[in-house]
């Protein structure tokens, strides 16, 4: 069973541009999360997506977007980029995202620099 | 609003010998779960053992152990017979509708 798939794994970008990374959780996942992982702040939680409705977000200004289509595969959007959004960002997939004791399964993340 | 303490940022252990990290959370619901979460090199997070609030027995998984004490909010991993793959990051987090996670203890492992 192929695990959780996030795409780029690496991406540079300038400040001021827009960024748009992917997740494609294990198959029959339903629930897909995403965190931001940085030395600073560590992980936080960016929002969740289920049955491609928004279910929960994280206290992140409104250039974060994501969205989930009807195959659970996720997106997350970031525009007009800052200095600061440089970070590992990390996809989690579990079936139903609730009860909380669901086991996340993630992703190995995206890498991205802003220049 | 739930918090996890990680106050180790640093650990290290001899092979094939016990290492415990410590964590502590705050928080007012009495019905939640807890994990602790492996982060190698290789950035993937990997699930190393889960507790169920309401369950008093402490959790188990191989080499690894939890000593959980509810009324203490105290959450720490017991890794016995320590190897060299053990070396990571190691987060402890708190679940509610999302993962709260600690700032992580680094676990160098020597031969």
């Amino acid at each position: 069973k192929a695990g959780v798939t996030q795409t780029p794994r690496y991406l540079i970008k300038t400040r001021g541009q827009q960024v748009t990374l992917s997740c494609s959780p294990i198959s029959g996942h339903r629930s897909v999360s995403w965190y931001q992982q940085t030395p600073g702040q560590g992980l936080q939680f960016l929002f969740e997506y289920f049955s491609e409705t928004q279910r929960n977000k994280g206290n992140f200004p409104g250039r974060f977007s994501g969205r989930q289509f009807s195959n659970s595969r996720s997106e997350m959007n970031v525009s007009t980029l800052e200095l600061g959004d440089s970070a590992l960002y990390l996809c989690a997939s579990s079936l139903i995202g609730n009860p909380p004791g669901r086991e996340a399964f993630f992703g190995q993340g995206t890498r991205l620099t802003v220049v | 609003a739930q918090t996890v303490t990680q106050s180790q940022p640093e650990m290290s252990v001899q092979e094939a010998e016990t290492v415990t990290l410590s964590c502590t959370y705050d928080t007012s619901e009495s019905d939640y779960y807890l994990f602790w979460y492996k982060q190698p090199p290789s950035r993937q997070m990997i699930l190393v053992i889960r507790q169920e609030a309401y369950k008093q027995q402490n959790a188990t998984e191989n080499r690894f152990s939890v000593n959980f004490q509810k009324a203490a909010k105290s959450f720490s991993l017991k890794i016995s017979d320590s190897q060299l793959g053990d070396a990571a990051m190691y987060f402890c987090a708190y679940n509610t509708d999302k993962l709260i996670f600690g700032t992580g203890t680094r676990l160098q492992v020597f031969p």
